[in-house]
């Protein structure tokens, strides 16, 4: 059972649209990430938010942008797709539980966007 | 400069043998290792983590190592089964901001 869940998990859409990658997660977790991934790369932070009305750009330069209206929700919004967006969107959310094996990180499933 | 690589795009091993997947970080102040399961257009799987204050961790089939020195860690896998194979990140953290580094991933095949 998933406590992150993103949609769509996947995405083709023409250059130009516009379009919203939705994440949720129901363990209130107050940090949530965006990554981004492509083949045979590693895992690139592209944005992060401690908590409601807070976010930050990550490691990775990128052309989307993350609102934090309420603490169970993290939507990736890019006003103009372009091809080289293709990719895939995975998004995390931490209490930071290092008590916990898993550092109390969890991934939700990953949207796959590709832009044509 | 990537701090967390892990140089062996790919390694195929014979079911039932040993899989040793590697991982270098450069960054001393890393602190907490976390080694994740990722197959195509899904999200990475938690696998196994180990602390700085500890050399190695255990579980099940799965056993990480930590050399602090020689800022390397090592994930294996005994004995390796087919329905192990997928593509291992390792990834590391060093403060409480939570933000985890990952390298670039191995693909492991374990062949029947």
């Amino acid at each position: 059972e998933a406590d992150i869940y993103q949609t769509p998990r996947y995405l083709v859409i023409g250059t130009g649209k516009k379009i919203t990658l939705e994440c949720s997660q129901t363990m209130g977790h107050d940090k949530m990430y965006w990554y981004q991934q492509d083949p045979g790369m590693e895992l690139h932070l592209i944005h992060y938010s401690y908590g409601v009305n807070s976010t930050e750009k990550g490691d990775l330069s990128s052309e989307s942008t993350v609102s934090r209206i309420r603490t169970e929700h993290f939507p990736l919004t890019l006003e103009s797709a372009r091809p080289s967006h293709t990719s895939q969107y995975l998004c995390a959310s931490s209490d930071l539980s290092r008590g916990t094996k898993n550092y109390g990180y969890t991934f939700g499933s990953g949207t796959r966007l590709t832009v044509v | 400069d990537q701090q967390v690589k892990q140089n062996s795009p790919s390694l195929s091993v014979q079911e039932g043998r040993i899989s040793i997947l590697n991982c270098d970080y450069t960054n001393s102040m890393f602190d907490y290792f976390l080694w994740y399961k990722k197959y195509p257009a899904e999200g990475p799987t938690f696998l196994i983590s180990i602390s700085s204050i500890k050399d190695k961790n255990e579980d099940g089939r799965f056993t990480v190592f930590l050399n602090k020195s020689a800022k390397h860690l090592s994930l294996h896998i005994v004995p390796s089964q087919p329905g192990d194979s997928a593509v291992y990140f390792c990834a590391a953290s060093g403060s409480n901001t939570g933000k985890l580094i990952f390298g670039q991933g191995t693909t492991l095949q374990v062949k029947p």
